[in-house]
């Protein structure tokens, strides 16, 4: 079974500082990544994409990829309450099928 | 915008009843999913479809079943509800293999 593997948190930040989620994969055949905010009680919203090695920067967001560590990262710079949420990585590998992670709960406190 | 749009956002069903979640993609999208979400246990899929009149089954098909008869509508069926099938059922489009997943509002089922 591949798998995706994130910390379930929660990860708690105080506001203005840099939260870091991380997430591995066991599939090597993955080729594509994304991060996805879940707000309590909502369905998933898409944040970020990434596709090759490296980091990919939108707004405050920060995807990065390490494909020879199976290795994925997003990072919230400024982070808000607001951004309190749970963030599900997901990897679709060779099978076409999006695998998810069960997700880490940021908890940002004022 | 994808608009992936679920007819309902909350359903109460006994046991026993046959029960109909609709799902409706107006961006032409191939591929729909239908997910459920349980606490601890993550999203795991149940059906999807690459194209109409195909479906494949996913990792949790026992007890469900799906139509595509168009493109922009993917159902779940449930033949006989049981109270182990109370959860969050997600639907998801995609407009190919390589693309994320769009997902619709959710419906909260419960089953007594």
């Amino acid at each position: 079974q591949k798998e995706v593997e994130q910390n379930s948190g929660p990860l708690s930040v105080p506001e203005g500082a840099i939260a870091s989620l991380n997430c591995t994969y066991s599939d090597r055949g993955s080729q594509s990544f994304f991060w996805y905010r879940q707000y309590s009680g909502k369905s998933p919203e898409l944040i970020m994409s990434i596709y090759s090695n490296g980091d990919k920067e939108d707004g405050r967001f920060t995807a990065q990829l390490n494909k020879a560590s199976q290795y994925v990262s997003l990072l919230i710079r400024d982070s808000q309450p607001s951004d309190s949420a749970t963030y599900l990585c997901a990897s679709l590998g060779n099978t076409g099928k999006l695998i998810f992670g069960q997700g880490t709960t940021l908890q940002v406190k004022p | 915008d994808v608009k992936v749009t679920q007819s309902s956002r909350y359903l109460v069903k006994r046991t026993g009843e046959k029960v109909f979640l609709e799902c409706v993609q107006d961006m032409d999208h191939e591929n729909m999913f239908w997910y459920r979400q349980d606490p601890g246990l993550g999203l795991r899929l149940i059906y999807f479809s690459y194209d109409v009149k195909m479906k494949e089954k996913g990792d949790i098909p026992e007890g469900y079943s799906v139509s595509r008869e168009k493109k922009e509508r993917f159902s779940l069926i449930l033949e006989s509800a049981s109270t182990n099938q109370t959860s969050m059922y997600l639907c998801a489009s995609s407009p190919d293999g390589n693309s994320p997943l769009h997902f619709g509002n959710g419906t909260r089922l419960t089953v007594t």
